[in-house]
């Protein structure tokens, strides 16, 4: 079946931009994870949906991140003010629930370079 | 809070030679333990976890890890490489009591020569 999915695969734009990052979560997953990955570190968690609320945001570095997931699928992250410092690979993940046990299928992630 | 180190940030090997990457965590809960691959230009997917029961744990593609409580490791394990194993490897934990968040080491770059 289709895996996670994300769009676009690379973006760039400019400091001070508004930027929005898609995931397509595999179907009937309830859980949805994002994760920022900067170069020669480990994924960092920044928020996960469990069905359309926000369970923990406690990941996201400042008000100028936002994420939402209207009706329990589809997520956008949405980055304003951009800063060369968001450049990142952003990585979104789903699973069946939101149980420590259940497995975390990721998507192929995003590229955002701040210019 | 949880930490997760990983010792080498990259190891060289030829092939069919075993292969060791080494995992340690910090945690002041009980967590689960995790290790994905990350080959080029690929998404992460899950080589194995430990969740209970025997600490040897055995995944995908011929890895084995195995589960030490009392030395807070998690060391990844197969013991012939192919070329087809060079990727970067992460070792992640999530605490069992509240959420599935996973805390994530730096990563490990196995480089796997001819």
């Amino acid at each position: 079946g289709a895996g996670v999915s994300q769009t676009p695969s690379n973006k760039v734009t400019e400091k001070g931009k508004y930027v929005e990052l898609r995931c397509d979560p595999i179907s009937g997953h309830t859980a949805l994870y994002w994760y920022r990955q900067s170069l020669g570190q480990g994924p960092e968690f920044l928020i996960y949906f469990q069905g359309t609320g926000a369970a923990d945001d406690s990941g996201l570095p400042n008000d100028r991140f936002f994420a939402v997931r209207p009706e329990g699928s589809v997520s956008t992250l949405k980055i304003q003010r951009t800063e060369r410092g968001d450049s990142a690979v952003y990585l979104c993940a789903s699973s069946l629930g939101s149980l420590g046990t259940d497995t975390q299928y990721f998507g192929p992630g995003t590229r955002l370079t701040v210019l | 809070a949880q930490s997760v180190t990983q010792l080498d940030s990259q190891v060289p090997v030829f092939e069919e030679a075993p292969v060791e990457l080494r995992c340690n965590y910090s945690s002041s809960v009980s967590v689960y333990l995790f290790w994905y691959v990350q080959y080029p230009n690929q998404g992460l997917q899950l080589l194995l976890k430990y969740l209970s029961g025997s600490t040897l744990v055995k995944g995908i593609n011929g890895f084995e890890a195995e589960f030490n409580k009392s030395q807070t490791s998690f060391h990844l394990r197969k013991p012939s490489v192919h070329i087809s194993d060079t990727a970067e490897y992460f070792c992640a934990v999530s605490p069992m009591e509240y959420g599935n968040k996973l805390v994530f080491g730096a990563g490990t770059i196995l480089r796997v020569k001819s």
